[in-house]
C-alpha cells in the first residue's frame, strides 16, 4: 500500500505569508490520483486540489498544487485568515485510497 | 445543491453493530461512486469503503470482513453496516461523494462511539 507522509507537521505563519506544504509518497503516484483537502475545526473536509494541480470549484487562485511521482506540493501564495486549517493529501491506487497525516497551518 | 446527510451513529458496546445511513440529494445519485471516510477524535482522515454506481465495492484492510457498504439508488441512499465493533472504530463517519479518484462533496458526519 502507498503511504503518504506530509511535512511539516505544523506550519506557523502570519497572514500574507506564503505557505508551502509537502506530501511525499512511498511509491510513485499517478498525478491524476493526488488530491488535497482543507479541514477547519468542527467542519467536514473540503476538496481544494484534484489531479495534483487542478483547483476545485470555488477555491481561490492563491491555492496551487504541483508535483509528480512521489513528491507533491500545495502552495498558498498569500495566507488569508480563513486559510488557517489542517490540510491533507490523498491518493488513489490499487483500489485503495490513503490520506496523509495532515499539516496544520496555524497563526504565528 | 449537493447535500449529504449522515445518520445512525451512537454509543455501542464492543462487539456490537450499527447501520449508518447517508441521504443524498442535489445530484444524480446512481451516476456517482460513494465512500465512507472516518476520523477518530483528534486524529486524521481514514478512508473506510467505496461503492461504485454499479455496486462494486472496496474496503480498507482495517474493516474488511466487519463492515459492509451498500446503496439503494432508488432511495438516493448509502449505507454502512458495521459489525464486531472495536474501541478503535470510535470515530466521526463521513459520507463522501466520489469523483474519479477523489472526494468532491462531504457530509457533516455521524459519530460512532464504542464503549462499555
Amino acid at each position: 500500500d502507498t503511504v503518504l507522509t506530509q511535512s511539516p507537521g505544523t506550519l506557523s505563519l502570519s497572514p500574507g505569508e506564503r505557505a508551502t506544504l509537502s506530501c511525499r509518497a512511498s511509491q510513485s503516484v499517478d498525478s491524476s490520483y493526488l488530491a488535497w483537502y482543507q479541514q477547519k475545526p468542527g467542519q467536514a473536509p473540503r476538496l481544494v486540489i484534484y489531479g495534483a494541480s487542478n483547483r476545485a470549484t470555488g477555491i481561490p487562485d492563491r491555492f496551487s498544487g504541483s508535483g509528480s511521482g512521489t513528491d507533491f506540493t500545495l502552495t498558498i501564495s498569500r495566507l488569508e485568515p480563513e486559510d488557517f486549517a489542517v490540510y491533507y493529501c490523498q491518493q488513489y491506487g490499487n483500489s485503495l485510497f490513503t490520506f496523509g497525516p495532515g499539516t496544520k497551518v496555524d497563526v504565528k | 445543491e449537493v447535500q449529504l446527510v449522515e445518520s445512525g451513529g451512537g454509543l455501542v458496546q464492543p462487539g456490537g453493530s450499527l447501520r449508518l445511513s447517508c441521504a443524498a440529494s442535489g445530484f444524480i445519485f446512481s451516476s456517482y461512486s460513494m465512500n465512507w471516510v472516518r476520523q477518530a477524535p483528534g486524529k486524521g482522515l481514514e478512508w473506510v469503503s467505496y461503492i461504485s454506481g454499479m455496486k462494486s465495492t472496496y474496503y480498507a484492510d482495517s474493516v474488511k470482513g466487519r463492515f459492509t457498504i451498500s446503496r439503494d439508488n432508488a432511495k438516493n441512499s448509502l449505507y454502512l453496516q458495521i459489525n464486531s465493533l472495536r474501541d478503535d472504530d470510535t470515530a466521526l463517519y463521513y459520507c463522501a461523494r466520489g469523483s474519479m479518484s477523489y472526494f468532491d462533496f462531504w457530509g457533516q458526519g455521524t459519530l460512532v462511539t464504542v464503549s462499555s
